[in-house]
């Protein structure tokens, strides 16, 4: 099936840096990729949409100017985290649905980005 | 608004078969689709219903009423490793997907 890949799987900072994610779509072209934020035992929640060569659009809550999101090509999209704090430690997760999903709608996920600020 | 309701958790023995239900209320209705997450992981895709009526896969079926905003996932001859969150979602009518807060699944020996 098709795969997506997010890189670092961990990373651990200090209050104030910036942390950028990486989310990439291995062997298919994805227009459209999502950011989700994951709490502890909670549900996943859709942060922003990410659309290539476009600006993305955010769900009503999410900062745009502390969450930067870059989708330069089709097969990669970027999550930046600025200026990050404690409260934004989480769980960050991206997926994209291949072209060919389009039938099931069937979204691949990445692996997941655990980030700690300290 | 729009709403998914499932199961916080649920406890299962091995061997055994489960059904986790879900309902929702939603703007408009584009697929549900069920996934697995294991702790600390990214969800994985399990089915897709858009129609009425039973999907079976393997160990794992999903069912579907679109009429009663109803649907669950069936759970054949549960394993250890099926000891996971299990995330009820729905495509609303501008394709975004509605999560649940998933059902945590204990299967105990």
């Amino acid at each position: 099936g098709a795969v997506v890949s997010q890189h670092p799987s961990w990373v651990i900072c200090k209050s104030g840096t910036s942390v950028k994610i990486e989310c990439r779509s291995l062997d298919f072209q994805a227009t459209t990729m999502f950011w989700y934020r994951q709490f502890p035992k909670q549900s996943l929640m859709l942060m922003a949409t990410s659309n290539e060569g476009s600006k993305a659009t955010y769900e009503q809550g999410v900062e745009k100017d502390k969450f930067l999101i870059n989708h330069a090509s089709l097969t990669l999209s970027t999550l930046t985290v600025t200026s990050a704090h404690p409260e934004d430690s989480s769980f960050y997760i991206c997926s994209a649905r291949p072209p060919s999903g389009g039938d099931t709608g069937e979204l691949f996920f990445g692996e997941g980005s655990r980030l700690t600020v300290l | 608004g729009q709403n998914i309701d499932q199961p916080t958790e649920m406890t299962a023995t091995e061997g055994a078969i489960v059904q986790i239900n879900c309902t929702y209320q939603t703007s408009g209705f584009n697929g549900l689709f069920w996934y697995q997450q294991h702790a600390g992981e990214a969800p994985t895709f399990l089915s897709y219903n858009v129609l009425d009526g039973l999907e079976e896969k393997g160990r794992f079926s999903s069912f579907l009423s679109r009429s009663k905003g109803y649907s669950y996932l069936l759970l054949k001859e549960l394993q250890m490793k099926d000891s996971a969150s299990y995330l009820c979602a729905v495509m609303d009518s501008n394709y975004q997907l509605i999560w649940g807060a998933g059902t945590k699944l204990i299967i105990k020996p």
